[in-house]
């Protein structure tokens, strides 16, 4: 079965300051790799996701991620964070075939002024 | 466009109690799926209907129940509640096609306190 590590629970990062969340899944299935953000007392909406071609996929608002085949990783990076950057991040491929996503336990990402 | 709505928003029950939570998709979506998040925790799935037909299941009991409507509005009902049962439950639509490359959208959630 699918699985996700997201090997920070907490990152607190200065305004301005670059900042890297990071993701590895399990190789067995999941072709597909997507990256969730929940802002406070909001739902989860999509950030970017990577379904092919580029391995690097940018998001609207200054984030990227970059699908590393080999590592298994899909960290997310952002090179100039903003206070409004805060919130939980969640890496959440879908299950190999299906639209079952399978999400990693996040990250809280808080930005200090 | 109208999003994905959740209804109510918070809920307080008593163990062994039923409960029964509904979302209504956004529009043109023929998918909806059910997370369920404990506190500190990563949403996890528990089931997805497509087109009024279950289509996949998580681990959860079968006191963890669900419908989907003609009109892709679903509900979802879970029996004699535990105190583990306690955490906020998040509805996803999607346009289905059942290759895991849709976007799924998500509602405020519902949070359920069991004591």
């Amino acid at each position: 079965a699918q699985s996700v590590t997201q090997l920070d629970s907490q990152v607190p990062v200065f305004e301005e300051a670059p900042v890297e969340l990071r993701c590895n899944y399990s190789s067995s299935v999941s072709v597909y790799l997507f990256w969730y953000v929940q802002y406070p007392n909001q739902g989860l909406q999509l950030l970017l996701k990577y379904l092919s071609g580029s391995t690097l996929v940018e998001s609207i608002n200054g984030f990227e991620a970059e699908f590393n085949k080999s590592q298994t990783s899909f960290h997310l990076r952002k090179p100039s964070v903003h206070i409004s950057d805060t919130a939980e991040y969640f890496c959440a491929p879908p299950q190999g075939g299906s639209e079952k996503l399978v999400f990693g336990k996040g990250t809280k990402l808080t930005v200090n002024p | 466009e109208t999003g994905v709505t959740q209804s109510p928003t918070h809920l307080i029950k008593t163990r062994g109690q039923q409960v029964t939570l509904r979302c209504s998709s956004q529009s043109g979506h023929n998918t909806v799926s059910w997370y369920q998040q404990a506190l500190g925790q990563g949403p996890q799935f528990i089931f997805q209907y497509y087109r009024e037909e279950e289509n996949g299941r998580g681990n959860f009991p079968p006191r963890f129940s669900g419908l989907q409507f003609p009109n892709y509005s679903s509900e979802l009902n879970v029996n004699a509640l535990e105190l583990d049962d306690s955490a906020l439950y998040l509805c996803a639509s999607s346009w289905g096609r059942g290759r895991g490359e849709e976007t799924q959208y998500f509602g405020p959630g519902t949070r359920l306190l069991v004591l």
